[in-house]
C-alpha cells in the first residue's frame, strides 16, 4: 500500500492549546494536502503545500513539510470545540493522477 | 451550488445483490473519484475518471465497476454484493487530475452487506 500514516491515531486537547499531528510517506510527491472530516461528514480541504514548499500559513493551521524525511506536520493554534474532527493528509505523487490518504488523526478538543 | 451529491445516503444489500452508487458534481470538474472509507484504513481510492470518457484503477478496484456518464455523473456499481464491500463510499471531484488538484467530496454512502 502507498499509503501515508498520520501520527499519533487520536488526540485529545484543551481548548486554547496547540494541536500537532504529523503525516509519513514513502513515495516523492508532487504536493501534499490536509483534509479535514467531521464526523459522518465527507471530507474538507485544508491546506495544500507543494514539495518546493517547506511552510505554508493558512489562518490558524501551520503546515511543514520535509521532502528529505518523507514527512509533514500540521499545527491547529488556539483550539476550539469545533476543530473537533478527523484530519487525514494526502499525497500527489510524481506520476499518475491518484491521491494516497493517510490513515487519519482523530483530534478531540475538550471545552 | 450543490457541489458533490451522493445518492442514495444509506442501503443494506443482502450478499450476492447489485446495486449503483450514483455521484454528480455541478462545479464543471474534469475529474472524479470514487473512494472507500474503512476503519483504520483511511480513503482507499477504487476507481477515478481523469476526464470525460475516460476511467482508471485506483489502489482496490476488484468487485467494482463504474461508468462516466458525462462531465458530471459518475457511478459505481457493484455486481454482486460481499460483506467486504461494507463500507462508507465517496464520490470526490477536481477541476484537474489529482496530482495538482483539489478534491470536493460528497457526504458519502453508508452500504451494509449482510
Amino acid at each position: 500500500s502507498q499509503q501515508g500514516e498520520e501520527d499519533p491515531q487520536a488526540l485529545s486537547i484543551q481548548e486554547g492549546e496547540n494541536a500537532t499531528m504529523n503525516c509519513s510517506y514513502k513515495t516523492s510527491i508532487n504536493n501534499l494536502q490536509w483534509y479535514r472530516q467531521n464526523s459522518g461528514r465527507g471530507l474538507v480541504h485544508l491546506i495544500l503545500i507543494r514539495s518546493n514548499e517547506r511552510e505554508k500559513h493558512s489562518g490558524r493551521l501551520r503546515v511543514t513539510l520535509d521532502t528529505s524525511k518523507k514527512s509533514s506536520s500540521l499545527l491547529i493554534t488556539a483550539s476550539r470545540a469545533a476543530d473537533t474532527a478527523s484530519y487525514f493528509c494526502a499525497t500527489a505523487h510524481l506520476t499518475g493522477n491518484q491521491f494516497y490518504f493517510g490513515t487519519g488523526t482523530s483530534l478531540t478538543v475538550i471545552p | 451550488n450543490a457541489g458533490v451529491t451522493q445518492t442514495p445516503k444509506f442501503q443494506v444489500l443482502k450478499t450476492g445483490q447489485s446495486m449503483t452508487l450514483q455521484c454528480a458534481q455541478d462545479m464543471n470538474h474534469n475529474s472524479m473519484y470514487w473512494y472507500r472509507q474503512d476503519p483504520g484504513m483511511g480513503l482507499r481510492l477504487i476507481y477515478y475518471s481523469a476526464s470525460e470518457g475516460t476511467t482508471d484503477k485506483g489502489e482496490v478496484p476488484n468487485g467494482y465497476n463504474v461508468s462516466r456518464l458525462n462531465k458530471r455523473e459518475f457511478s459505481l456499481r457493484l455486481e454482486s454484493a460481499a460483506p467486504s464491500q461494507t463500507s462508507v463510499y465517496f464520490c470526490a471531484s477536481s477541476e484537474v487530475a489529482s496530482g495538482v488538484g483539489t478534491q470536493y467530496f460528497g457526504p458519502g454512502t453508508r452500504l451494509l452487506v449482510l
